[in-house]
């Protein structure tokens, strides 16, 4: 069985600050997702990162897949409240297309 | 691109009755759909994985009577709470999986259904 590890589970900070959400495994996956979830809506798709190593940046969020395709990180750079939500990681490459979530990244920024 | 959309977004009904959610890829083609049920705060449960043409398959705890899902085409699954009961109430999310590729990994996400028995 995968397990994808996300950490911290909870995360207050105040805008303007930067801040980086994790993603760990012992397990290999094909593809690493993550979303961000509002409350009351389903997630939405932030970016998909499939190359070991691969880096992508999204505005100020900047994701990175490990060498070994075991591990991410999403970092935030100068935090706002619009980025407030729960953010997911997701690994693919489960049986049936099946995607393995981490516990997800409750985040608050505050004004 | 890759919209998908749930129908309704809440339902409130008594205990005993059905409720039928629909879930539609609106522009994309989807041989892959996934239900999930999601708690407060909490990530997302996966509850089963539903092929077009065939039967779903549903993850160890989940009642396959009485949550029944139906995929009659690659932009359509249905999920039906049976007897629903004050239990089942909880916020449903499904997704569809495009059909091939490196992409099929990637799951594009419905609103979700907020369902409260009574």
């Amino acid at each position: 069985t995968q397990l994808l590890e996300q950490s911290p589970q909870f995360l207050s900070i105040q805008e303007g600050e930067n801040l980086t959400v994790y993603c760990n495994s012992s397990s290999v996956f094909s593809s690493l997702q993550w979303y961000r979830q509002e409350p009351g809506e389903g997630p939405v798709l932030l970016v998909t990162v499939v190359t070991g190593g691969e880096v992508k940046k999204l505005k100020r969020l900047t994701f990175q897949f490990g060498d070994a395709r075991k591990d991410s990180s999403l970092h935030i750079t100068a935090a706002q409240p619009g980025d407030t939500g729960l953010y997911l990681c997701a690994g693919g490459g489960g049986s049936n297309y099946k995607l393995t979530f981490g516990k997800g990244t409750l985040l608050t920024v505050n004004p | 691109g890759a919209v998908v959309s749930q129908h309704p977004s809440w339902v409130i009904c008594k205990s005993g009755t059905s409720v039928k959610i629909e879930c539609r890829s609106l522009d994309f083609q989807a041989t892959t759909m996934f239900w999930y049920r999601q708690f407060p705060k909490q990530s997302l449960m996966l509850m089963a994985t539903s092929n077009e043409g065939s039967k779903a398959t549903y993850e160890q705890g989940v009642e396959k009577d009485k949550f029944l899902i139906n995929h009659a085409s690659l932009t359509l699954s249905t999920l039906t709470v049976t007897s629903a009961h004050p239990e089942d109430s909880s916020f449903y999310i499904c997704s569809a999986s495009p059909a091939a590729g490196k992409t099929a990994d990637t799951q594009y996400f419905g609103p979700g259904t907020r369902l409260t028995v009574l």
